[in-house]
């Protein structure tokens, strides 16, 4: 089983929608991260949680709001989608000793 | 704040030639300096981190980048490419457990 799983892995929505994206994992790390990747920009950090109790805006968090459920879970959700936000999402954990972070396959998001 | 630049967005090299990708951070002091890889499709793996200590760092996939603090440089090398190289690459910097991605170099292998 993977690690870390994000669902759904494809979605197609309307403009104005309310999405939820879901992360969960398996590896026990506290710290977990949601980011969006974009052609030619690299990927972008939108938020991240170092535990349950702590929710921090990343760079470019305007427009998504996230629940971090328990420690093995963080869902990221768009109030009301918009095109310029179809893009590639990813979410990652990490524990707090060794830094590097893990990645879930992907969620591709399509807003017409 | 912290940055990445990887001056390269595309590379083409044959099968079985030696391979360098580059990467330049700028950051006040010496942060974590990782290297990941993106096959079409798939999630991001990691290749090889530097955090201190010796600056040539090895990773997986025959993969190996140099730290020279001087250039404040990341470079990512391999000696043989192989068709299944072809991917995206990207160096990110990690301070206070975040990470800054740079925009991704694209390796294409001819065979």
């Amino acid at each position: 089983d993977a690690d870390v799983t994000q669902t759904p892995r494809n979605r197609i929505t309307k403009t104005g929608k309310r999405i939820m994206l879901e992360c969960s994992q398996t590896k026990g790390h506290d710290r977990m991260y949601w980011y969006r990747q974009d052609p030619g920009l690299g990927l972008r950090l939108i938020y991240y949680s170092f535990d349950v109790k702590d929710i921090n805006k990343g760079e470019i968090s305007d427009g998504y709001s996230v629940s971090r459920q328990a420690q093995a879970k963080f869902s990221l959700s768009l109030e009301s989608a918009i095109p310029n936000q179809t893009a590639l999402y990813f979410c990652a954990t990490s524990d707090s000793v060794r830094f590097e972070q893990f990645f879930g396959p992907g969620t591709r998001l399509t807003v017409l | 704040a912290q940055s990445v630049t990887q001056p390269d967005i595309h590379i083409t090299v044959s099968e079985g030639a030696s391979l360098e990708l580059r990467c330049n951070y700028s950051y006040g002091a010496t942060p974590y300096l990782f290297w990941y890889v993106q096959s079409p499709g798939q999630g991001l793996q990691l290749l090889l981190k530097y955090f201190s200590g010796d600056t040539l760092v090895q990773g997986i996939k025959g993969f190996e980048a140099e730290f020279k603090r001087s250039q404040s440089s990341f470079n990512l090398r391999k000696p043989s490419v192989h068709w299944s190289d072809a991917a995206e690459y990207f160096c990110a910097v990690g301070v206070k457990s975040k990470l800054t991605f740079g925009t991704g170099t694209r390796l294409q292998v001819t065979l």
